[in-house]
């Protein structure tokens, strides 16, 4: 069963911002979410990872809900090369360290002018 | 650095033709990933290496695929006999590894496989 639950696209006028929410009422405690975006034709590319607290970096924040049940992906000035799949992802960590990663189908986001 | 490095960038062969995708991960990472992906299946993980040592190969479709990693700087994943289903983009990723629970992976940008 897949672990994530994501909408299928979405739609972003560019200038705004853009919110991607991902659910995941079955994570655990010691798994983490992950984004990564999939622009077209290339390989996917890290954006941003958190447990429970929100995160922020130069590409985007995450919000954690308080019940780690929900998330969301926020691009806060979306643009035109924002448009690409993605994914929202929880996995936990290996015995050892490291971590793989599952793909889910992801959100299709499309920004227009 | 020059990231994650996979040829060739294409692929076209025929059914039945021994194919070899190759792959050079960032230096000192010390992970590495093969991943596949096609429209109806998504992007699937392979097979995944730590310390040039193969870890999971459960999503490793049959016995026609095969991997290796002879030294940490190149990886190679062969399909022979291959077939028309095998068709997909073949990633590569690479990653610190192991003590770096949280680190991100880095993609190839992939080899598009065509076998007719």
């Amino acid at each position: 069963d897949a672990k994530t639950t994501q909408p299928t696209s979405m739609d972003c006028a560019e200038g705004r911002a853009a919110n991607l929410p991902c659910n995941h009422s079955t994570i655990s405690g010691n798994e983490y979410v992950y984004w990564y975006r999939q622009i077209h034709s290339q390989g996917p590319q890290y954006i941003i990872h958190g447990l429970k607290n929100n995160e922020t970096n130069e590409m985007a924040s995450l919000i954690i809900t308080e019940d780690r049940k929900s998330s969301t992906l926020i691009l806060p000035h979306a643009t035109l090369r924002d448009t690409a799949v993605y994914y929202c992802i929880v996995e936990g960590i290996l015995t050892g360290g490291g971590n793989k990663l599952t793909f889910g189908t992801g959100t299709q986001l499309k920004v227009e002018l | 650095d020059a990231g994650v490095i996979q040829s060739p960038r294409h692929e076209v062969t025929e059914m039945g033709q021994e194919v070899t995708l190759r792959c050079k991960p960032i230096s000192g990472h010390n992970s590495l990933f093969w991943y596949r992906q096609t429209m109806m299946r998504g992007l699937e993980l392979l097979i995944y290496f730590n310390n040039n040592v193969p870890i999971d190969d459960s999503g490793m479709p049959e016995d026609r695929f095969s991997a290796k990693m002879p030294n940490a700087s190149f990886s190679t994943l062969k399909i022979q006999p291959s077939e028309p289903r095998d068709s997909a983009v073949y990633f590569c990723a690479s990653s610190l590894g192991w003590g770096y629970p949280n680190e991100k992976l880095f993609f190839g940008s992939g080899t598009q496989l065509s076998v007719l």
